[in-house]
């Protein structure tokens, strides 16, 4: 049962265009969500969070679009930069005992060619 | 080196033997997280700490499987009669009250049962 999805395995986009990063969820207990950056023989690393209550967060270059009523979510990245190469994870989690206990989409490979 | 730490970072055994993996979280982050990733997948929950106390497994978490942190600090993950669907990439990932989706996560243990 994949409660969230990342339904493209990888993207390719042109240094300085936009890259659009999709994730949709079905678990309706969910209320924060975030997106973490992972590149080769290194953990994730945490690159921005929205909670439920808002329907977008913007930090530099990053933004996050939640959209409750799809249950979809959107990571924006403008303009995209090689360094931004790697895999991106979807993540949700929910309030009470779900309170830090993250569930991850399968990943999106972006490429950000020169 | 503040980050959190993982040991060893690859580990290849014979089925049936027993392996351990150690994590060393940041030092004044009180939760502690356990996750595996197989190939293709993103992270998948296996158990957390708050201090030392061991409050959620995740159903993926077999009787082969524990996990201590004896002291609140440090963590360990042990396989008993490993099996080659154990194989995969175990990440730790630590965290502080407060933000505890904010994750930091450690570059993993890369396990391979033959």
């Amino acid at each position: 049962d994949q409660q969230v999805k990342q339904n493209s395995p990888s993207l390719s986009v042109q240094e300085g265009r936009i890259s659009i990063l999709n994730c949709d969820y079905t678990n309706s207990m969910f209320d924060y969500f975030l997106w973490y950056k992972k590149y080769p023989a290194e953990g994730p690393t945490f690159l921005i969070s929205i909670s439920s209550i808002k329907d977008k967060n913007e930090d530099g270059r990053f933004t996050v679009f939640l959209n409750k009523s799809a249950k979809h979510l959107s990571l924006h990245i403008v303009p995209s930069q090689p360094g931004d190469s790697a895999v991106y994870f979807c993540a949700a989690s929910g309030s009470g005992t779900s309170y830090g206990k993250l569930t991850f989409g399968q990943g999106t490979i972006l490429t950000v060619h020169p | 080196d503040t980050g959190v730490s993982q040991d060893p970072r690859h580990k290849i055994t014979k089925r049936g033997q027993n392996v351990t993996f150690r994590c060393d979280p940041i030092s004044e982050h009180n939760r502690l997280y356990w996750y595996r990733q197989t190939l293709g997948q993103g992270p998948e929950f296996l158990t957390y700490f708050q201090n030392e106390a061991q409050l959620e497994k995740s159903r993926l978490l077999s009787d082969r499987f524990s996990a201590e942190r004896p002291k609140g600090s440090f963590s360990t993950l042990e396989i008993q009669r490993t099996e080659q669907g154990d194989s995969a990439m175990y990440l730790c990932a630590s965290t502080i009250a407060g933000s505890y989706n904010e994750q930091f996560f450690g570059p993993g243990t890369r396990l391979t049962v033959l």
